[in-house]
């Protein structure tokens, strides 16, 4: 069975603070994706990152980085020196190898105050 | 086109009736998903498409909803006899040859009254 857990519903930050989001999946396979959407108050899901079962190397991209840990079935994605326009609803998805279905966490609200 | 574009973007309709859900996917992406997101909520997944064929229906709620895809393209979501639970933001997505990640249009808001 697959499943991605997102335990954090909400988290507020005042603007440049750091904050970590977090991400554990459940999955028998061997490979699969993982992926993390940011959902704005617009309502369009907007791709983030992709990594594959094989990739555990952390990416960094401005100020978004991602963990990837097998080990612990996570991957936790931060956000450094958070602003006001990184207020949204994010979400962790998990995909088996043949990409048939799109297994999304509840998602994390994270509102960044000025 | 660019994006995935979903139409209508706002659907009212009463209890009872018919309603079709329009999804364009990016020229090209052989997969498509349809998702739902009640408010505030996750999202639920419906069912995908490679090419014409739905080889996973699996999150379809209930009979009353139904989809097609046609020359691999439009895909087209139907609720029968729409009920007020019905009432969600439907998601549609689309990858190409489904080894890449989904590019979601927009959405339709349902609004059942």
């Amino acid at each position: 069975a697959q499943k991605v857990t997102q335990a954090q519903t909400e988290i507020s930050v005042v603007e440049k603070e750091d904050v970590t989001l977090d991400c554990v999946y459940e999955t028998r396979d061997t490979t699969y994706y993982l992926f993390w959407y940011k959902q704005p108050p617009s309502g369009e899901l907007v791709f983030l990152i992709r990594r594959n079962s094989f990739d555990e190397q952390n990416e960094i991209s401005g100020r978004y980085s991602w963990n990837f840990q097998k080990s612990t079935s996570s991957f936790n994605f931060t956000i450094t020196a958070s602003q006001v326009v990184d207020s949204a609803v994010y979400f962790c998805a998990l995909t088996p190898y043949n990409f048939n279905k799109f297994y999304f966490g509840s998602g994390t609200k994270l509102n960044v105050k000025p | 086109g660019a994006g995935v574009s979903q139409s209508p973007s706002n659907k009212v309709t009463e209890k009872g009736k018919d309603v079709e859900l329009r999804c364009d996917p990016i020229s090209g992406h052989t997969a498509l998903y349809w998702y739902r997101q009640s408010l505030g909520q996750g999202l639920e997944f419906l069912i995908y498409f490679q090419g014409n064929s739905a080889p996973d229906k699996s999150g379809l709620p209930s009979d009353r909803f139904s989809a097609e895809r046609t020359g691999g393209s439009v895909s087209t979501l139907t609720i029968q006899r729409t009920q007020q639970e019905d009432s969600a933001v439907y998601l549609c997505a689309s990858s190409l040859l489904g080894q890449n990640e989904a590019f979601f249009g927009q959405g339709t808001r349902l609004t059942v009254v």
